[in-house]
């Protein structure tokens, strides 16, 4: 049972917008940023959005974040097939790192 | 260009230890918190513990409080993780990871080396 709270899937057209969930409490999410990470079948994790909506350098403009309390969400927009994917939040919580279970993200 | 490659991982029975290490390159180490994280087959991210940049912080998963040490040298650039008391369900991939900013621990990963397999079977 993870800490942050993810759909397990998600699935969505080429072309499409998505969005993935992630729900804290007050002791993470609430009072600290989210950070997003991306991984690709095989692959390690890869940072995608940091400080809750940043985007790191090289991250196309079509995937974005938020927060809002204790809740935060990434969005996908202009689904591509390379965009099939494990996605994972990520919070400071007290004196841990906690991640959600993860979603994994379906084109169709 | 920043790397971190992971080594020391292999097939180890339970109950017994295992140390992890992790070289890293491209960047000051001395500067950074590191983290380990690990991955179970199968299953999602777990973050295991971090370490301040001058290792005087750590902070660890409850799932290993008491069974694993992470520790550094600043020296070498070098990042380990100790690990004893091995149970199966320590069996996963483990990353070693670099804190996003300079001299923090709560800024969360920037970047991952590939991981290393632990396999706790008897």
């Amino acid at each position: 049972q993870s800490v942050l709270t993810q759909p397990p899937s998600v699935s969505g057209a080429p072309g499409q917008r998505v969005t993935i969930s992630c729900s804290g409490s007050s002791s993470n999410i609430g009072s600290n940023t989210v950070n997003w990470y991306q991984q690709l079948p095989g692959a390690a994790p890869k940072l995608l959005i940091y400080t809750n909506n940043q985007r790191p350098s090289g991250v196309p403009d079509r995937f974005s974040g938020s927060k809002s309390g204790t809740s935060a969400s990434l969005a996908i927009s202009g689904l591509q097939s390379e965009d099939e994917a494990d996605y994972y939040c990520a919070a400071w919580d007290d004196s841990r790192w906690v991640f959600g279970g993860g979603t994994k993200l379906t084109v169709l | 260009q920043v790397q971190l490659v992971e080594s020391g991982g292999g097939v180890v029975q339970p109950g017994r230890s295992l140390r992890l290490s992790c070289a890293s390159s491209g960047f000051t180490f001395s500067l950074y918190g590191m983290h380990w994280v690990r991955q179970a087959p199968g299953k999602g991210l777990e973050w295991v513990a971090v370490i301040s940049y001058d290792g005087r912080d750590k902070y660890y998963a409850d799932s290993v409080k008491g069974r694993f040490t992470i520790s550094r040298d600043n020296s070498k650039n070098t990042l380990d993780l100790q690990m004893s008391s091995l149970r199966a369900e320590d069996t996963a991939v483990y990353y070693c990871a670099k804190d996003m900013y300079q001299w923090a621990v709560t800024s969360g990963v920037d970047v991952w080396g590939q991981g290393t397999t632990v396999t706790v079977s008897s």
